[in-house]
């Protein structure tokens, strides 16, 4: 079925690396995804990595992708307290858009 | 540029009424769709729709309604209110196929049903 799996919680010290993990179902999907939901907002696209490749970095974030495993991560490097957020996985599946239940970012001082 | 706009911000329901959730966007995009979010589940799609009279069910239809009159347009409606329904519910849209775009999302309308 349609699932998108990632751990609900995550604290981590500011200035540290924060790595979300997440797997996913579909072996076909084109592109996956990860979002940011700030307190009281609607989600965001953060960043996005098509399925042929293995990973993408943007600044301070790096996208790993293993298709085998149908494994993807998100690191995100320095972070910061602006990072505290929900960061939700997804997947493109045909016309479709499926997330994960998100992971809460919480830094700590 | 508006974006995606979702009214009410806010809405309180007896069990049983009906009440239309409303999504609009200014960017032309073809594609719309509603989701829900619930404490430990995450974001579930409810219906969307990839252009003007087309509509098709996501994970989680069951109790809701949905029309495609417009490209701007995309109402969610619920025909009789359930406790379970109590949500925050989000419009997103993209400009091509849902699956290959970047969602745009609206703020939210945050539904309790008493």
């Amino acid at each position: 079925g349609e699932d998108v799996e990632q751990s609900l919680f995550l604290s981590v010290r500011e200035g540290d690396s924060s790595v979300i993990n997440c797997t996913y179902t579909d072996s076909s999907s084109t592109y996956l995804y990860w979002y940011k939901q700030e307190p009281g907002a609607g989600l965001q696209l953060l960043t996005y990595i098509f399925s042929n490749m293995d990973m993408k970095q943007d600044q301070r974030l790096t996208v790993l992708l293993n298709k085998k495993d149908k494994h993807l991560s998100l690191r995100i490097a320095d972070t910061q307290t602006g990072d505290s957020a929900i960061y939700f996985c997804a997947e493109s599946m045909d016309d479709k858009i499926i997330f994960g239940k998100g992971t809460r970012l919480h830094i700590l001082p | 540029n508006a974006g995606v706009t979702q009214t009410p911000k806010f809405q309180v329901l007896k069990t049983g009424q009906s009440m239309t959730l409303q999504c609009a966007q200014d960017m032309n995009h073809e594609y719309m769709s509603w989701y829900r979010q619930d404490p430990g589940m995450g974001l579930r799609l409810i219906h969307y729709s990839v252009g003007a009279g087309i509509t098709d069910q996501g994970e989680v239809p069951n109790g809701y309604n949905v029309s495609r009159s417009t490209t701007e347009d995309f109402p969610l409606r619920l025909l009789s209110a359930a406790p379970s329904q109590t949500s925050v519910y989000f419009c997103a849209s993209s400009y091509g196929r849902g699956g290959n775009e970047k969602l745009f999302f609206g703020s939210g309308t945050q539904l309790s049903v008493l």
